[in-house]
């Protein structure tokens, strides 16, 4: 079966600190990957969106980037983190090609201080 | 563009009550249909779906019917639980390469026992 998994959980950073948060999704091949972010009682606001290797489209002009080295793995990054940047930080994955539903992992808790 | 708008929250029940949250979308063609729900400090679930116009979506429960002549696919259970507290979101994704999910803005719900 299929799982993806997102780390750390919870995470606490400084303002002008990098940052990198990583999804690695097992059980499946070509997966479409994307990460979202949950501001404080908000919506959720898609990021960035993958369907390939080295294949990022971004949705929003912003203080991150995402990369996909390989196949099933996806990361956020930041070079120096903005207060504006904490939140609630989603990965998730969906089958290549098929318009069903998509999984996510258990998020991402981040505080910039 | 495509849309999906559902209904301001929070929501505030008491145990055993009827559960209504509306969920109206915007987008060409047939969309697919997707309720997710979002426990505290937790990822986003899925909790139904639909493909296509007068399917019902069901699970715990919870049912929604994919309408194409209202646009509309409310949320609806006969009796909530105190479990049932949680955020849930209304989603629509259409049948592109990019596969890009769209949420709506979530609803927050309370159950009283």
């Amino acid at each position: 079966s299929q799982t993806i998994h997102q780390w750390p959980a919870t995470l606490v950073q400084p303002v002008g600190s990098p940052l990198s948060l990583e999804c690695t999704v097992e059980g499946t091949s070509n997966p479409n990957l994307y990460w979202y972010r949950q501001a404080a009682g908000r919506g959720l606001q898609l990021l960035f969106y993958s369907v390939g290797i080295g294949q990022i489209s971004s949705e929003v002009p912003q203080n991150l980037s995402a990369s996909r080295p390989q196949d099933r793995q996806f990361i956020l990054s930041s070079k120096k983190l903005l207060l504006s940047d904490s939140g609630f930080y989603l990965c998730a994955w969906r089958a290549r090609g098929a318009n069903t539903e998509a999984f996510f992992g258990q998020g991402t808790r981040l505080t910039v201080v | 563009g495509n849309s999906v708008t559902q209904m301001e929250g929070p929501v505030t029940l008491s145990e055993e009550a009827f559960l209504t949250i509306n969920c109206t979308y915007t987008a060409t063609g047939y969309p697919s249909l997707f309720w997710y729900v979002q426990y505290p400090g937790e990822g986003l679930q899925l909790l139904l779906k639909a493909t296509k116009a007068d399917d019902k979506g069901s699970n715990k429960g919870f049912e929604a019917t994919y309408r194409k002549e209202t646009t509309s696919f409310h949320l609806e259970k006969g009796s909530v639980q105190v479990s049932d507290s949680a955020v849930y979101f209304c989603a629509l994704s259409r049948r592109s390469s990019a596969s890009k999910i769209i949420f709506g803005s979530g609803t927050r719900l309370s159950i009283r026992p």
